[in-house]
């Protein structure tokens, strides 16, 4: 059973725009959420995270929003570029078990057309 | 210098063949894990280590095995590959003062694995 779900598997949008990629989670235990980019041929990177605390965390053109009644958390990139073109991960954690591991989503593929 | 280490980068070989995917790091940090990402499934979890005696299952362990040989070395081993261990297979570490906080993940660059 996927405890996260990243469920557009692609996006496309036009540099300028503003692009949102989504990300559900059904365990009631999470309360740290990240997201990760991850370009070909190389690691995933950290991108933005977000603790159950708030409902919203800004990192320059990055905004990841959490709604937690609706188990659901949304990242914002405004105005996209083509360099953010990219896999996109969610992942979620409950670290107030100290054990915690991350789970991932599938990912989105964003393509950010000039 | 990468901080997360992965050798090697490519591997092509054959079913039924022994395969060591080695990981080392510089950060310093206590946690290791190996990931695989297939095409369409994310990243999945196979095995992971919270400091050097301890190892968990994660996953998808079934076909793997792993050893913790420092704080700094975490090698992946398939006993006998088969053709669905055809993936990419990434090494991630953290930093346990950090992980109530961040639960930050980083990242090696990945092994790319073929069982023919």
């Amino acid at each position: 059973d996927q405890q996260v779900k990243q469920n557009s598997p692609s996006l496309s949008v036009q540099e300028g725009r503003i692009s949102i990629l989504n990300c559900d989670y059904t365990n009631s235990m999470f309360d740290y959420f990240l997201w990760y980019k991850k370009y070909p041929a190389e690691g995933p990177t950290f991108l933005i995270s977000i603790s159950s605390i708030k409902d919203k965390n800004e990192d320059g053109r990055f905004t990841v929003f959490l709604n937690k009644s609706a188990k659901h958390l949304s990242l914002h990139i405004v105005p996209s570029q083509p360099g953010d073109s990219a896999v996109y991960f969610c992942a979620a954690s409950a670290t107030r078990s100290g054990y915690s591991t991350l789970t991932f989503g599938k990912g989105t593929m964003l393509l950010v057309s000039p | 210098d990468a901080d997360v280490t992965q050798t090697p980068r490519n591997r092509i070989t054959k079913t039924g063949k022994r395969i060591m995917l080695e990981c080392s790091q510089t950060k310093g940090h206590d946690r290791m894990y190996w990931y695989r990402q297939d095409p369409g499934l994310g990243l999945q979890l196979i095995y992971y280590s919270f400091d050097v005696k301890d190892i968990n299952k994660g996953e998808i362990s079934d076909g793997y095995s792993v050893s913790r040989q420092a704080q700094a070395k975490f090698s992946l081993s398939l006993e006998s590959a088969i053709p669905n261990q055809t993936a990419l297979y990434f090494c991630a570490t953290s930093d346990s003062r950090l992980a109530g906080t961040t639960g930050e993940l980083f990242f090696g660059e990945g092994s790319r694995l073929t069982v023919l």
